[in-house]
């Protein structure tokens, strides 16, 4: 199976600052890369599909790009709101897999 | 609204048994595929199994393969997922989620039910 690896683990960001998140893939999944952001106690959300386009309501600051092995999840403008643990997802190769996460918090 | 409800998780004891439930709302059920993803306590998200539009085909992670066993009610917009032989490793928060295919991401996730096994 296609191995999803991210990092940092954990991010530090100042409120208005930008957060980058990198995750990457053992083998190539073209731009079959999806981003979640997953509140505690909640399910998670849907963030970017095909690796850069956002799902139906997410906000501007919230972008992503990449493709092959390589992909980057930033937010810019970083809001309290936007605490969380944020997942990438491999749906090219079966079965579709995700990475380990990255937890973002408020410096 | 768009929505996914489960139900049917607890605790139960190694090789027991369990079926979940996922009942689905404002959105044409039918016509899409549904999976399954857990999340062990603490832990990352895992797919486990998906089943077709009209439940003809199914796909499961090598180590449920046998043991569980997804299936739907179209006329009841209700999604299962039949859980036998339990195992420890199997705790989890369990999620149902709507794709748009197979291989998809999901753009609908229902707040879990939690399965404990243990003795």
């Amino acid at each position: 199976e296609v191995v999803m690896t991210q990092s940092p683990a954990t991010l530090s960001v100042s409120p208005g600052e930008t957060a980058t998140l990198s995750c990457r893939a053992s083998r190539s999944v073209d731009t079959d890369l999806a981003w979640y952001q997953q509140k505690p106690g909640q399910a998670p959300r849907l963030l970017i599909r095909a690796a850069s386009t956002r799902a139906t309501g997410i906000p501007a600051r919230f972008s992503g790009s990449g493709s092959g092995t390589e992909f980057t999840l930033s937010i810019s403008s970083l809001q309290s709101e936007d605490c969380a643990v944020y997942y990438c997802q491999q749906y090219d190769k079966w079965p579709q897999t995700f990475g380990p996460g990255t937890k973002v918090d408020i410096k | 609204q768009v929505q996914l409800v489960e139900s049917g998780g607890g605790a139960v004891q190694p090789g027991g048994s369990l079926r979940l439930s996922c009942a689905a709302s404002g959105f044409t059920f039918k016509s899409y595929a549904m999976h399954w993803v857990r999340q062990a306590p603490g832990k990352g998200l895992q797919w486990v199994a998906v089943i077709s539009y009209d439940g003809r085909i199914k796909y499961y992670l090598d180590s449920v393969e046998g043991r569980f066993t997804i299936s739907r009610d179209n006329s009841m917009n209700t999604l299962f997922l039949e859980m036998t032989s339990l195992r420890p490793d199997d705790t989890a928060m369990y999620f149902c989620a709507k794709g748009d295919g197979y291989m998809a991401p999901f753009d609908i996730w229902g707040q879990g039910t939690l399965v404990a096994v243990s003795s």
